[in-house]
């Protein structure tokens, strides 16, 4: 089945300084990606969808100045948190889907992520 | 908009109880996709099942099973003689029936199966 590979599984930086995680699909071509994030104890919400090739298009509320993502290859998504901090922390995932007839979300295992 | 509530947030049985985790939703599209997915604690989201609006036929997979009704736009889920590995933040989920559509999450509940 398809499969959504989602890297470091967890980081721990310090306030100021940039991370990136990345997200690959393995045997699917991922038109369109999704990145949520979840706060302890919480839902996940959607911070922002992209598709491959265009600019991201930002939830509200989720700034996009400091959630860079790119969606530049059909297997490859980048989420990059500038300038961390410590409200940051969170477990980020991100959701890939496939071709036309793809009415599927595959998820990667998530990013825990700790600003110190 | 389009809105999936979870009023349990939190539920605790004991093993071999049978549990239902109830999943409300609201959506103006006719044409949608209803979401189970579980998540343990090490937080990957394990699918469960997807259901298209078409389809309000129940299902059963081995010990889990899955009630939609229309009628009341509800989507729960039963999980029979529950054991210790069931443990885990349950979400339901709703999406358009169209491509590159976000899921929407419920509030998510959080089993606990007692030995």
């Amino acid at each position: 089945g398809a499969v959504v590979s989602q890297h470091p599984s967890w980081v721990i930086c310090k306030s100021g300084t940039s991370v990136k995680i990345e997200c690959r699909s393995l045997d699917f071509q991922a038109t369109t990606m999704f990145w949520y994030r979840q706060f302890p104890k919480q839902s996940l919400m959607l911070m922002a969808t992209s598709n491959e090739g265009s600019k991201a298009t930002y939830e509200q509320g989720v700034e996009k100045d400091k959630f860079l993502i790119n969606h530049a290859s059909l297997t490859l998504s980048t989420l990059t948190v500038t300038s961390a901090h410590p409200e940051d922390s969170s477990f980020y995932i991100c959701s890939a889907q496939g071709g036309v007839y793809d009415y599927g979300y595959t998820f990667g295992s998530g990013t825990r992520l700790t600003v110190v | 908009a389009q809105k999936v509530t979870q009023a349990q947030t939190e539920i605790s049985v004991v093993e071999k109880e049978d549990v239902t985790l109830d999943c409300v939703y609201e959506t103006r599209d006719t044409t949608y996709y209803l979401f189970w997915y579980k998540q343990p604690p090490s937080g990957e989201l394990v699918f469960l099942i997807r259901r298209n609006s078409f389809d309000e036929q129940n299902e059963i997979s081995g010990r889990y099973s899955w009630n939609f009704q229309k009628s009341t736009s509800s989507f729960n889920f039963t999980i029979t003689a529950s054991q210790v590995v069931d443990s885990a933040v349950y979400f339901c989920a709703l999406s358009e029936a169209r491509r590159a559509q976000k899921l929407v999450f419920g509030q998510g509940t959080r089993l606990t199966i007692n030995p």
